[in-house]
């Protein structure tokens, strides 16, 4: 079973800065990695897949970079909506396609 | 507009079974492999059980495997989660999830099973 870590945990920034979100697999999944964002009382939605692929509709500031093992996704400029928790999820290990535990992005 | 909507979910004894349904519309479905996931309240996401374009393939996570089943009826458009001696750690918001990617996920409905 391939294990996703996520750092930090939680994250406080204010609107406008930059945030980077860290993912870490405990054996290569190549490029098949996605990036999740969930909203208090929502589904989650996909922002990127593929490592480093938008998925429809996602603003640009959101951007995936990296393969193999580390990983990372970068918010480049806050919005007041991107306040959230975003999880990343490993879909090389088919079908069993685990979680990361999520890192918060709050306001500080 | 891609549309995933669960029903089913509610409070059920341990040892008890559910049945969660999921009406997809606004795309092809039998084009799509299928799946659900859940969550805990408050805490992180798990797959649950995903099923192949034409159901020939079923796959299961381990916690869950020999109780529960996936199905579809793609002339309904419909998915399926039957869930049978549940625990008390399978209470969860459960999700519809369109395994593209996961790009698209259903509102949850959400399974509480309790004494």
């Amino acid at each position: 079973e391939i294990v996703l870590t996520q750092s930090p945990a939680n994250l406080s920034l204010s609107p406008g800065e930059r945030a980077t979100l860290s993912c870490r697999a405990s054996q290569s999944v190549s490029d098949s990695l996605a990036w999740f964002q969930q909203r208090p009382g929502q589904a989650p939605r996909l922002l990127i897949y593929r490592a480093s692929t938008r998925a429809t509709g996602i603003p640009a500031r959101f951007s995936g970079s990296g393969s193999g093992t580390d990983f990372t996704l970068t918010i480049s400029s806050l919005e007041p909506e991107d306040f959230a928790v975003y999880y990343c999820q490993q879909r090389s290990d088919w079908p069993a396609f685990s979680f990361g535990p999520g890192t918060t992005v709050g306001v500080k | 507009e891609v549309q995933l909507v669960e029903s089913g979910g509610g409070l059920v004894q341990p040892g008890g079974s559910l049945r969660l349904s999921c009406a997809a519309s606004g795309f092809t479905f039998t084009s799509y492999w299928m799946g659900w996931a859940r969550q805990v309240p408050g805490k992180g996401l798990q797959w649950v059980a995903n099923i192949k374009t034409d159901g020939s393939e079923k796959y299961y996570a381990d916690s869950v495997k020999g109780r529960f089943t996936i199905s579809r009826d793609n002339a309904e458009n419909s998915l399926s989660l039957q869930m049978n001696s549940l625990r008390v750690e399978d209470t969860a918001v459960y999700y519809c999830v369109r395994e593209e990617w996961a790009d698209c996920w259903g509102q949850g409905t959400l399974v509480t099973v309790s004494s």
